[in-house]
């Protein structure tokens, strides 16, 4: 079993819903809690980071983090087209090998008009 | 100023070949990362370097991966012997610093193909 899961969908929602992207992971030695968004043949760039449980809120994102349940959220509000894309969750921990991330495999969200 | 920028950004290979993909991280840069990413999946670290120092490879998949940042700027990937499992994006990424709150920046991947 992986670290990090998350569903691969995809999701398809209609233009100004709210969605919402989920993952799971095993590691309590996780702190460090990521979203980001990658496009089609394109490098993933970040949207959220989080440090430790709580909430955090940017224009129409807001990541959840829940250390006790071992899960985050990335909550979408007044979804548009562009938003489609493949999002995916990262962590890190303190380790040798520095600011590491894990990846959970990736949600694929698609926005109709 | 510029991203991580990574190229050939397409390289097809005929199984057995050695293929060399290049990163160019952000200027002062310490940290640089390589991650490889299959069709569908998320991205999966292979190695990482402290400016040139190589302080985990524990990702390379086997010893015909190999790479290097002998200036602590550029860095190189070289596969050798490619085989068609060696089809996938590569993703280099760079950061500030080495701390573990300091954010990852990625560059467009190098996307092989071994045929």
């Amino acid at each position: 079993q992986k670290e990090v899961e998350q569903d691969p969908g995809p999701l398809s929602v209609p233009e100004g819903a709210i969605v919402s992207l989920n993952c799971t992971y095993s590691n309590s030695a996780f702190q460090y809690f990521m979203w980001y968004r990658q496009y089609s043949r394109k490098g993933p760039e970040l949207l959220m980071y989080t440090y430790s449980s709580g909430n955090k809120e940017d224009g129409r994102f807001t990541a959840q983090v829940d250390k006790s349940s071992k899960y985050i959220s990335l909550f979408i509000r007044d979804s548009q087209p562009s938003d489609s894309a493949t999002y995916l969750c990262a962590m890190s921990a303190n380790s040798n090998a520095g600011n590491m991330l894990t990846f959970g495999g990736g949600t694929r969200l698609m926005v109709k008009p | 100023g510029a991203g991580v920028s990574q190229s050939p950004r397409y390289k097809v290979a005929k199984r057995g070949q050695d293929v060399a993909l290049r990163c160019d991280p952000i200027s002062g840069h310490v940290s640089l990362f390589w991650y490889q990413q299959a069709l569908g999946q998320g991205p999966e670290f292979l190695t990482y370097f402290q400016n040139e120092a190589q302080l985990d490879k524990s990702g390379l998949p086997s010893d015909r991966f190999f790479a290097e940042r002998p200036e602590g700027s550029v860095s190189t990937l070289k596969i050798q012997r490619t085989q068609q499992e060696d089809s996938a994006v590569y993703l280099c990424a760079s950061s500030h610093r080495d701390r573990v709150n300091s954010p990852l920046h990625f560059g467009n991947g190098t996307r092989l193909t071994v045929t």
